[in-house]
């Protein structure tokens, strides 16, 4: 079974800072991955998809990565703002089946 | 463009009362999944239809049902509330591997409370 880990579980950061959030994922054969961010009380929204054959994607202050023979992937947040403060998930497709990291709850402190 | 719309937001039971959650995505999406969120526990499958006409069990699938009424719709059944069933509940859609960007959408969520 696909375990999809994500290191740390807690972040907090001044503004400004630049800062990377890590997930690993036991098995390599996946179909994507997908970073989502969660804020407190509301549903999953998504921030970057990236096919098993791509090495990245970019929108905005966001660079996400992925090294499928690794089994890593990460999300890079450029100049972070309060705004960016929620918690970051990432989830890789199997398929039918996607599996999810705990997640990291990221503070961006002003 | 709603995307997937999820109905009731809020609900309170009590034990051994029954309800359905109704989940609607207006995408044209082949896939469809019940996930449950609970603190410390992070996200887990309940259910989830591959395509019209199928349903396939997920982690945690005791205590509810499914039922994919057509293309658009997927509804998640608790036949008897039990208090462990408390949670925050999300739909999500995703169009088939092979078919488009395969984002997978979610819902805003419902909140139940098993009493």
């Amino acid at each position: 079974k696909q375990e999809v880990t994500q290191i740390p579980a807690a972040l907090s950061v001044p503004e400004g800072e630049n800062l990377v959030l890590n997930c690993s994922f036991t098995d390599s054969a996946i179909y994507n991955l997908q970073w989502f961010r969660q804020d407190p009380g509301k549903g999953l929204t998504s921030l970057l998809l990236i096919q098993s054959s791509q090495r990245e994607q970019t929108s905005g202050r966001l660079n996400a990565s992925l090294d499928k023979s690794s089994g890593r992937s990460t999300l890079y947040i450029a100049a972070s703002q309060p705004g960016d403060s929620a918690t970051y998930l990432c989830a890789v497709r199997d398929f039918n089946k996607f599996y999810f990291g705990s997640g990291t709850k990221l503070n961006v402190k002003p | 463009n709603a995307g997937v719309t999820q109905t009731p937001k809020f609900q309170v039971l009590k034990t051994g009362q029954s309800m359905t959650l109704q989940c609607a995505q207006d995408m044209n999406h082949n896939s469809m999944y019940w996930y449950r969120q609970d603190p410390g526990m992070g996200l887990r499958l309940i259910y989830y239809s591959a395509s019209e006409g199928t349903t396939d069990k997920g982690e945690v699938p005791n205590g509810y049902n499914v039922s994919r009424l057509n293309k658009r719709e997927f509804s998640l059944r608790l036949e008897s509330a039990a208090p462990s069933q408390t949670s925050v509940y999300f739909c999500a859609s995703s169009a088939s591997p092979g078919a488009g960007a395969n984002v997978l959408t979610f819902g805003a969520g419902s909140r139940l409370t098993v009493l």
